[in-house]
């Protein structure tokens, strides 16, 4: 079965500062996509990158990118220039090719002013 | 806007009684999945359906919790009976894999719920 792990429960960054978030993954399928969600205190969840599994190139979206290492099946997200609105929970997701989407239990992310 | 929608946004009950919670998934959607977020497990996923069509539900307490989706507009999740530790946030989300494919799933609000 797959699984989605995110080792950090909670990180601080200071504001305008570059963070990594971790996110690793278990899975013997070669097809797959893999996500990051942001859920601000709204709970509303917002997509904030995906990635498919067959690109080598690592997705990117304004501040946010990701490091995907396939081999080490590790899916990291990086946010440059960190902003107060980016405090939030952070998911890690991973979409099978039967489209069952599991998720990471989430980073805490505190942005310190 | 196209959005999920959830109701009841909160909901507070005793232990032992049944509860419903409804799901309208944007149209033209035909997947639909039910998450339970708590602070220990985070987003766990209970079941999902294509076309209607359960495709997994091993997340999900047989024995307490059912899925159905009635017609395509309409998802529902019961819990009958009840018990203090189904409280938790139960999202549904809704996405098309006919033309977005693995692209985007679209969450509704929640609802919060408190088992006392």
């Amino acid at each position: 079965a797959q699984t989605v792990t995110q080792s950090q429960p909670e990180m601080s960054v200071q504001e305008a500062e570059t963070v990594t978030l971790s996110c690793t993954y278990d899975t013997s399928e070669s097809d797959y996509y893999l996500f990051w969600y942001k859920q601000p205190p709204s709970r509303q969840m917002i997509l904030v990158i995906r990635q498919e599994a067959y690109k080598q190139q690592n997705a990117t979206e304004n501040r946010f990118s990701v490091n995907f290492q396939k081999a080490a099946k590790s899916f990291s997200l990086k946010i440059s220039d960190s902003q107060l609105g980016d405090a939030a929970m952070y998911f890690c997701a991973y979409s099978n090719r039967d489209d069952k989407i599991i998720f990471g239990k989430g980073t805490r992310l505190h942005i310190l002013p | 806007d196209a959005r999920v929608t959830q109701t009841p946004r909160h909901k507070v009950t005793e232990m032992g009684q049944e509860v419903t919670m409804r799901c309208q998934p944007i149209l033209g959607h035909n997947t639909v999945f039910w998450y339970r977020q708590t602070m220990m497990q985070g987003l766990e996923l209970l079941a999902y359906f294509r076309n209607r069509a359960p495709l997994d539900d091993s997340g999900m307490p047989k024995d307490r919790f059912s899925a159905e989706m009635p017609d395509a507009t309409l998802a529902t999740l019961k819990i009958q009976p009840s018990e203090p530790r189904d409280s938790a946030v139960y999202f549904c989300a809704s996405g098309s894999w006919q033309h977005e494919g693995r692209e985007k799933l679209f969450f509704g609000s929640g609802t919060q719920l408190s088992v006392l």
